[in-house]
């Protein structure tokens, strides 16, 4: 089973600054990577696929890198909507699927 | 536009079943394998199933195998989870979803509301 670490667990930002997010594969995974947010009380938002292609509709402040191992995604001015919950997810070796834990988004 | 609609949840006792309905719309649902992904409170996702587009093959998180079965009726657009021997590291919200294309690239694009399960005595 691939195994998805996050870092940091919570991370606290300033509306307008920027936020750095780092998911760590326990094995390659390619460029098999999504990341998600989510709201409390709403499902999961896809951002980001293939690692660093932004999904519809998704605005341009979002992008992502990596691949293999170790990959990042990078929030590049902080609006009020964005604090949220983070998640990666591989999709390259599976059963299972896996997701990592988790980074908060919260307000500094 | 793409829909899904899950149902069926419930508070149930340990050991017990229990039979989640996703119903489908907006999109060729026959055409595109399906999956349960549930997350328990205050945790991240975890996958739990997936059923190919024909159903010819099945796939179970090993937390559920020999206790869940996934299957799908295309003539109602619906994606079913029956759920037994439940335990209380069930209890989750637990959503039907569909990856972004076709193909073995699963990335989450359409969601369900999620249905919520409690096991508890």
């Amino acid at each position: 089973e691939v195994v998805m670490t996050q870092s940091p667990a919570t991370l606290s930002v300033s509306p307008g600054e920027r936020a750095t997010l780092s998911c760590r594969a326990s094995q390659s995974v390619s460029n098999n990577v999504a990341w998600y947010q989510q709201k409390p009380g709403q499902a999961p938002t896809l951002l980001i696929h293939t690692a660093s292609t932004r999904a519809t509709g998704i605005p341009a402040r979002f992008s992502a890198s990596g691949s293999g191992t170790e990959f990042t995604l990078t929030i590049s001015s902080l609006q009020s909507e964005d604090f949220a919950v983070y998640y990666c997810q591989q999709y390259n070796n599976w059963p299972p699927l896996t997701f990592g834990g988790g980074t908060k988004v919260e307000i500094k | 536009q793409v829909q899904l609609v899950e149902s069926g949840g419930g508070v149930v006792q340990p050991g017990t079943s229990l039979r989640l309905s996703c119903e489908a719309s907006g999109f060729t649902f026959r055409t595109y394998d399906m999956h349960w992904v549930r997350q328990a409170p205050g945790k991240g996702p975890e996958w739990v199933a997936l059923i190919l587009y024909d159903g010819s093959n099945t796939y179970y998180a090993d937390s559920v195998k020999g206790r869940f079965t996934i299957s799908r009726d295309d003539s109602k657009n619906t994606l079913y989870l029956q759920m037994s021997s439940l335990r209380p590291e069930d209890t989750a919200l637990y959503y039907c979803a569909r990856a972004r294309i076709r193909g073995y690239t699963y990335s989450y694009a359409y969601w369900g509301q999620g249905a919520l399960v409690t096991v508890s005595s």
